[in-house]
């Protein structure tokens, strides 16, 4: 089993809807990300968690909103879904300064 | 502002030629330097992780460097195979801000028969 998973791999959604995209890991670490990634513009960060009641915005985190509701998962939510955030999304982990985990992606469109 | 910058952007070489990427950065205060592989459709997965006094690092194939004093690292692959074609990028850790990441956009590799 992979140490980072997300669900769905694949969506495909309406403009308006909200959708919510699943992370969990079996790292045991503390920290959880998730990021967004864009042909040409490389990975952007969105929120970040360093503990199960810690929230934090990244970069671009407008439009997005993030619940860790235990220290093994992180979710991210899109309420009302644009075009825009048409992308490829992964979560990691991290265990303070020691390497990112990342998971297998989520490949989101929004039509 | 922190930043990462990769050259080239996109490189073809044929199977067996070697090859260096190169990542520049102005990154403060620096903790170390990651090299990640990653493949079409698949999340990044950590290749070498330089720190502050470490010159270079081998994984197999892959050879990292860095030099702190002109903030720049390169990623050497020797005798390329099919399955080197990917992305790679280079992230730097610093010893503050967010999530401490600060990630170049990638150099991406084709490997040709």
């Amino acid at each position: 089993d992979a140490d980072v998973t997300q669900t769905p791999r694949n969506r495909i959604t309406k403009t308006g809807k909200r959708i919510m995209l699943e992370c969990s890991q079996t790292k045991g670490h503390d920290r959880m990300y998730w990021y967004r990634q864009d042909p040409g513009l490389g990975l952007r960060l969105i929120y970040y968690s360093f503990d199960v009641k810690d929230i934090n915005k990244g970069e671009i985190s407008d439009g997005y909103s993030v619940s860790r509701q235990a220290q093994a998962k992180f979710s991210l939510s899109l309420e009302s879904a644009i075009p825009n955030q048409t992308a490829l999304y992964f979560c990691a982990t991290s265990g303070g300064n020691t390497e990112a985990f990342f998971g297998q992606g989520t490949r989101l469109t929004v039509v | 502002k922190n930043q990462v910058e990769q050259s080239p952007q996109s490189l073809i070489i044929l199977e067996g030629k070697n090859c260096t990427l190169q990542c520049n950065y102005t990154v403060s205060p620096f903790s170390n330097l990651r090299w990640y592989k990653q493949d079409t459709g698949r999340g990044p997965v950590s290749l070498t992780i330089m720190t502050f006094s470490e010159n270079t690092k081998s994984n197999g194939r892959y050879t990292a460097t860095l030099d702190a004093d002109t903030k720049q690292s390169s990623l050497h692959i020797t005798a390329s195979q099919l399955s080197d074609s990917a992305s790679y990028i280079c992230v730097v850790r610093s010893g503050g801000g967010a999530d401490g990441l600060t990630f170049g956009k990638g150099t991406h590799l084709i490997i040709q028969p």
